[in-house]
């Protein structure tokens, strides 16, 4: 019930390209939805963040869209770029800890 | 001001051996959490502080691994006779308070147990 899955392990988009990356979580308890973005190297540095009151957010480029009945939210990058290689990783957390359940990671590459 | 610096960077080390990690968090962070990444994984949780106590130690694997944070500011995970498997990057996050604030991580440090 704590597992967060993460779909797909990796992607490849052309720049100007929409990529899409999907989680999905069983726990119920969760009500806080974060996506980090990791460079190699690097720790993970949060992109944008969703609560289940509503069922989409946007800043910028990105997106989250979030399924509340279905369990399942996913981000959007619009117009990806080069620049946006790099791991995405979705995670869940209940908003009394803070502890985060990370989903496997998705491995983006956007050719130029 | 900084962000969250972990030290040391690279952790090379024979199975075995006892080893200390560390992680400053942000000034002022209230909330710290240790996790640990495998590779080609997402970060797992390990532990997490609020202030001085460890609030969840739930992650931790098994007795060999214990965090401190005796200040409230600083904190050290300790692994003893580290294990060929314990070989990780174990990041550090801190955030203003415990809950849903925003967790920034530091860059990890890299434990390799030969």
């Amino acid at each position: 019930q704590q597992q967060v899955k993460q779909s797909p392990q990796s992607l490849i988009v052309q720049k100007g390209g929409i990529s899409i990356i999907n989680c999905a979580y069983e726990n119920t308890a969760f009500d806080y939805f974060p996506w980090y973005q990791q460079f190699p190297g690097k720790g993970p540095a949060l992109l944008i963040a969703i609560r289940p009151d509503v069922s989409e957010k946007k800043e910028g480029r990105f997106t989250i869209s979030f399924n509340k009945s279905a369990k399942q939210f996913s981000l959007h990058i619009m117009d990806s770029q080069p620049g946006d290689s790099a791991t995405y990783f979705c995670a869940a957390g209940s908003g009394n800890t803070g502890k985060l359940i990370f989903g496997q990671g998705t491995t983006l590459q956007v050719k130029p | 001001g900084a962000g969250v610096s972990q030290t040391p960077s690279n952790k090379v080390t024979e199975k075995g051996k006892y080893v200390e990690l560390r992680c400053d968090p942000i000034s002022g962070h209230t909330a710290l959490y240790w996790y640990r990444q495998s590779l080609g994984q997402g970060p797992e949780f390990l532990i997490y502080f609020q202030g001085t106590g460890a609030a969840d130690d739930s992650g931790l694997p098994n007795d060999r691994f214990f965090a401190v944070r005796p200040e409230g500011s600083v904190s050290t995970l300790k692994i003893q006779r580290t294990e060929r498997g314990d070989s990780a990057v174990y990041l550090c996050a801190s955030s203003p308070r415990l809950g849903t604030d925003t967790q920034y991580f530091g860059p990890g440090t890299r434990l390799t147990v030969l």
